[in-house]
């Protein structure tokens, strides 16, 4: 099974909105990576946090982690149209990376 | 720098049968890892080459393999198709230099068995 696990599965929000998505999984873990991908295409990297950081943005990104809860989020500000995909985490424990099921984000103009 | 590439993109074929999936990673890149996506197992790890070893396996049958050319191109191959390996199958690859990277995927190659 997967070890990161997105909460919600689906999200619906209008243009300007900010979107939340969060991350929970079991094990330790070396750092915690967000992809996007648009529909029935590759993933794109957007944002890697280590397991000694608690926050890093990037642009309308920011990521949270902790470390004690297992959990991180990944918020995106002012959302656009084009925001519209699926998120996923994926953590590394040192062997591999394992993703989440994914959280699919609808952003309605 | 050119993508991570991977062809064919668009795939069917028929239960019994095999195919040979392409993988041509970044320049530079010597770490290829390839995942099978599905709507209902999600995104699963199969396994990831580097300098033409096998480093990492996921949880599937041998039907399943792959292999790493010098040049870090890779190959994925799966022999005697089943309906079930109907995927979106995708490529990453990375420096390989530490443990994890950062990946970077092709596009995919979808894959449908009838």
């Amino acid at each position: 099974s997967q070890q990161g696990e997105e909460d919600p599965q689906a999200l619906s929000i209008q243009e300007g909105e900010n979107a939340t998505m969060n991350c929970s999984y079991k094990n330790s873990i070396n750092n915690l990576q967000w992809y996007r991908q648009n529909s029935g295409r590759g993933l794109v990297h957007l944002i890697l946090i280590r397991s000694n950081e608690r926050e890093k943005h990037s642009g309308r990104l920011r990521v949270t982690l902790d470390t004690s809860k297992k959990s991180s989020s990944l918020l995106i500000t002012a959302s656009r149209a084009a925001d519209t995909a699926s998120y996923f985490c994926a953590t590394d424990s040192g062997s591999r990376l394992t993703f989440g099921e994914g959280t699919q984000l609808t952003v309605n103009p | 720098k050119a993508g991570v590439t991977q062809t064919p993109r668009y795939l069917i074929k028929t239960r019994g049968q095999q195919v040979t999936l392409s993988c041509s990673p970044i320049s530079g890149h010597r770490s290829v890892s390839w995942y099978q996506q599905t709507p209902g197992q999600g995104l699963q790890f199969l396994f990831e080459y580097f300098s033409e070893t096998q480093r990492n396996k996921g949880n599937f049958p041998g039907r399943f393999s792959g292999r790493q050319f010098s040049n870090s191109r890779s190959e994925m191959n799966v022999s005697t198709l089943e309906l079930g390996d109907s995927a979106l199958y995708l490529c990453a690859s990375s420096l390989g230099l530490t443990v994890r990277d950062t990946q970077y995927f092709g596009p995919g190659t979808r894959l449908t068995v009838l």
